[in-house]
């Protein structure tokens, strides 16, 4: 099995940066994946990691360290729209039903 | 289509009786997968479908909930005799299941936009 941990909620500022972190326990781990889901809405892909070290994308970074089992999603120049829930997702082949995710972090945005 | 296709978008039913959910996946994706989504939660892992190997029922909660897919293409889940806990988004992705299929095929879940159900 896996677990897939990450904060519950989280709040920042309009401008500033943000980082949400993931952990996670697997035995056959083929990728780390970031979805964002507005309230309402479907989760969209923003963000793959499969290899150790940082993803850039615009605003959006991401980060992976497999030996610790750990990973990051950074945003930075935050704005009112990045409010949403941010979800970790875990490939693991030792497992046929390989895509497994955390409960998100709900992320708020002030002004 | 071009995307990830799901019916109803909502549903309203009686507790005991059955829902039937439909999703029709991305042309040519292999992999398609069922969530239940609670208001203010995370998504809950239900099944698997992967080509034409076994799916994965292993997120099933009950045997109240079953799933088919014809081939590659549409799936439909069903929920028998629903109780009020049944109420939720049930939320069906599609992707290549890119592990092991090339550099840049990261295989993301691509997802349609739910079907809320609400069991009175």
């Amino acid at each position: 099995g896996q677990n897939i941990d990450q904060p519950t909620e989280m709040t920042a500022t309009e401008g500033a940066i943000v980082q949400i972190n993931c952990t996670y326990q697997t035995s056959g781990f083929n990728g780390l994946f970031w979805y964002q889901q507005h309230a309402g809405e479907a989760p969209t892909f923003l963000s793959y990691n499969v290899l150790d070290g940082l993803e850039e994308k615009g605003r959006f970074s991401s980060f992976l360290s497999r030996s610790k089992g750990y990973s990051y999603l950074l945003l930075k120049e935050l704005q009112m729209k990045d409010s949403a829930s941010y979800l970790c997702a875990v490939r693991d082949l030792s497992s046929l039903g390989d895509m497994r995710f955390g409960a998100g972090t709900r992320l708020t945005v002030k002004p | 289509g071009a995307g990830v296709s799901q019916s109803p978008s909502n549903k309203v039913t009686e507790k005991g009786k059955d829902v039937e959910l439909r999703c029709d996946p991305i042309s040519g994706h292999t992999a398609l997968y069922w969530y239940r989504q609670r208001l203010g939660q995370g998504l809950e892992f239900l099944i698997y479908f992967q080509g034409n190997s076994a799916p994965d029922k292993s997120g099933l909660p009950s045997d109240r909930f079953s799933a088919e897919r014809t081939g590659e293409s549409v799936s439909t889940l069903t929920i028998q005799r629903t109780q009020q806990e049944d109420s939720a988004v049930y939320l069906c992705a599609s992707s290549t299941r890119g592990a092991g299929a090339g550099w840049g095929n990261t295989g993301e879940l691509f997802f349609g936009e739910g079907s809320r159900l609400t069991v009175l």
